[in-house]
């Protein structure tokens, strides 16, 4: 099945520092959906995108849908070691199906 | 409290022998979608439900079977016919006319 482009894969950082990764698509989208998977967890949603351009934000995450419609970007601030785990981008397809399509997710390593 | 409930959370099986999982909501979503997650991958699609009494095959549908019977649970048969199926199962669900996806706990099948 398709994924979305998601970048970096994997990322250390220190704690307090922030964060940034994206998602890109070769086609356009009219959503972006952002999620955080905990080890072990299911994925929950963070941050929903419905127009382009948009900027929003959810205490320290904040989250743009690309001008192109073919991009997603995801900000976190001040990172703590509870922000470790996995982050993916999604897009739910409207063409017939109603299907997601996940992007490849970015594995997030907080150092204390 | 309304939400996706995955059981159980961990579940091991014999090789050759059927497995059921269950997922039930009680978000009155009509959607509702099984994946399949491996260590350090994405999400792929097994089987999705858009109403009751119809699914479809996603992308990875071999060895598998589902039942959409009720509204509030879509539950998934690893079968013998599976040939890896060692793995993370995720469920979710969305809401008719909705774009989010909400998933389940999640439940770690081990097949020894």
């Amino acid at each position: 099945g398709q994924q979305l482009n998601q970048s970096p894969q994997s990322m250390f950082i220190q704690e307090g520092e922030d964060v940034s990764m994206n998602c890109t698509s070769s086609s356009i989208f009219n959503t972006w959906l952002w999620y955080k998977q905990d080890p072990g967890e299911g994925p929950v949603l963070l941050i929903a995108l419905y127009k382009a351009g948009e900027l929003t934000s959810n205490g320290r995450l904040t989250a743009q849908f690309g001008i192109t419609r073919k991009d997603s970007f995801l900000n976190i601030s001040a990172s703590i070691p509870s922000d470790v785990g996995i982050y993916f981008c999604a897009h739910l397809t409207t063409s017939g199906t109603y299907k997601y399509i996940f992007g490849t997710g970015t594995r997030l390593k907080v150092l204390a | 409290d309304g939400g996706i409930t995955q059981s159980p959370k961990y579940l091991f099986r014999k090789e050759g022998q059927n497995v059921t999982l269950s997922c039930e909501q009680n978000l009155n979503h009509d959607a509702m979608y099984w994946y399949r997650q491996d260590p350090g991958q994405g999400l792929r699609l097994i089987y999705y439900s858009q109403i009751v009494n119809d699914f479809q095959k996603g992308d990875i549908a071999e060895g598998y079977s589902v039942s959409r019977e009720k509204k509030e649970s879509f539950p998934l048969t690893v079968t013998s016919a599976q040939k890896n199926p060692t793995a993370f199962y995720l469920c979710a669900s969305r809401g008719y006319m909705n774009t989010e996806a909400f998933f389940g706990q999640g439940t770690r099948l081990t097949v020894v």
